[in-house]
């Protein structure tokens, strides 16, 4: 099925670890994005890439790393893991026909 | 910047009740108005969107009416039911595209009771 796939779903991290982000898309857009969503916040951006080889911070980037080597792929970094970044992610594809969201993933860091 | 204001929630309905939801926006230019809606446990889905002033958009009995002079994006619909109950975004693209950087509300829950 054609869509947005984040892995893992669920992931428990201990300060100071780090861990990586899956983001895979199959509809070829060239747009993709990382939002991370916290309570009475809304979403906010993190990273953004409008095509492979070039990325660009969004509104809250610090603590997070990101590369498109591929259309497809879009992981996100944390490099050291801290309480504050505990959230759900959310990955994000667009073209000219609007946004697909991924499924999330729920990240806590204790 | 960007930004979208949303109504505080949570809001809570019995079935077959009149829904708003109220949004307005601060943007340059003219920018394309999204409403999303998010269900529990998964991600979000486009629920309508408009991408000039005074077009509707409808979708699932739900509509929002892109009012430049008031800058607003309110959702509205008729009668609610139990599976409408989810989360409620409010979203805007400048540049009047579908696929810039989305800037979001705050979220509205949205519980509807038998």
């Amino acid at each position: 099925n054609a869509g947005v796939t984040q892995t893992p779903k669920f992931q428990v991290l201990k300060t100071g670890q780090s861990m990586t982000l899956q983001c895979a898309q199959d509809m070829n857009h060239e747009y993709m994005s990382w939002y991370r969503q916290d309570p009475g916040m809304g979403l906010r951006l993190i990273h953004y890439s409008v095509g492979a080889g070039i990325t660009d911070q969004g509104e809250v980037p610090n603590g997070y790393n990101v590369s498109r080597s591929t259309t497809e792929d879009f992981p996100l970094r944390l490099l050291s893991a801290a309480p504050s970044q505990t959230s759900v992610y959310f990955c994000a594809s667009s073209y000219m026909g609007g946004y697909t969201f991924g499924s999330g993933t729920r990240l806590t860091v204790v | 910047g960007n930004s979208v204001t949303q109504m505080e929630g949570p809001v809570t309905l019995s079935e077959e009740a009149f829904l708003t939801i109220n949004c307005t926006y601060t943007a340059t230019g003219y920018p394309s108005l999204f409403w999303y809606v998010q269900y529990p446990g998964e991600g979000l889905q486009l629920l309508l969107k408009a991408t000039k002033a005074d077009d509707k958009g409808s979708n699932k009995g739900f509509e929002a009416t892109y009012r430049k002079e008031t800058t607003s994006f309110h959702l509205e619909k008729g009668s609610v039911q139990v599976s409408d109950s989810a989360v409620y975004f409010c979203a805007l693209i400048s540049g009047g595209t579908s696929y810039g950087k989305l800037t979001f509300g705050q979220g509205t829950i949205l519980t509807v009771h038998p």
